[in-house]
């Protein structure tokens, strides 16, 4: 059974705290993708990566980083955590061989900045 | 810029039949796709169609492609209360980005 999998289901930080979220996948797919979930508003990409060590900006970079070592691993980061990052965040993954680019979801982390 | 636009919310009676809408505005995506979410859950591809089809069915799923109004729905025949979930609307070029929208939370009332 294909998996992404996410390091927590549910996060409470301090504003300004340094925040890391990781995401795995087993399936060997190149691409990887962060996005955030807000009510109304649907998915937004921050981040992709579609090589070990390559990353390219989504549609709302600031206030992220992201950092892809491994090819199964892809970590998105909040260099100092503010309260409008208050969200649920997803990883995704997808595989270049696929002729329709399906996108495999990990659980979300729902992450509260206080 | 691209966009997704799908509306917020849908409620039906059990065993009736949903239809969820949803207009794009690039013309270029060569694939639409239905992802559907359950309470908890990361999204799952529920179905997609290519952009070179009328229509594609599968199952209690049909999806119809409207290209020239930029138009695509999802009906769900004999809705089930295990249907209900959000479902998201997207396209794309096959390549590395997706347009999703902002999902339909579906109500199915028992």
């Amino acid at each position: 059974d294909v998996k992404v999998t996410q390091s927590s289901r549910y996060l409470v930080k301090r504003t300004g705290e340094k925040v890391f979220l990781e995401c795995v996948q087993d399936m060997d797919h190149e691409n990887m993708f962060w996005y955030r979930q807000d009510p109304g508003l649907g998915l937004r990409l921050i981040y992709f990566s579609y090589d070990v060590k390559m990353k390219e900006k989504g549609d709302i970079p600031e206030g992220y980083s992201v950092s892809r070592e491994k090819k199964e691993r892809f970590s998105l980061i909040l260099e100092s955590a503010s309260t409008n990052q208050t969200s649920m965040y997803l990883c995704a993954s997808s595989s270049i061989a696929g002729s329709y680019n399906e996108q495999f979801f990990g659980p979300g982390t729902r992450l509260t900045v206080l | 810029g691209e966009d997704v636009e799908q509306s917020l919310f849908l409620s039906v009676r059990e065993g009736d039949s949903s239809v969820i809408n949803c207009t794009y505005t690039d013309s270029s995506s060569t694939y639409l796709y239905w992802y559907k979410q359950e309470p908890g859950a990361g999204l799952q591809l529920l179905t997609y169609i290519f952009s070179n089809m009328d229509m594609k069915q599968d199952q209690r799923l049909t999806v119809l492609l409207n290209k020239k109004d930029k138009h695509l729905s999802l009906r769900i025949a004999d809705t089930q209360t295990g249907d209900s979930a959000i479902y998201f609307c997207a396209g794309g070029t096959g390549g590395f980005k997706t347009i999703f929208g902002a999902g339909t939370r579906l109500f199915v009332k028992a």
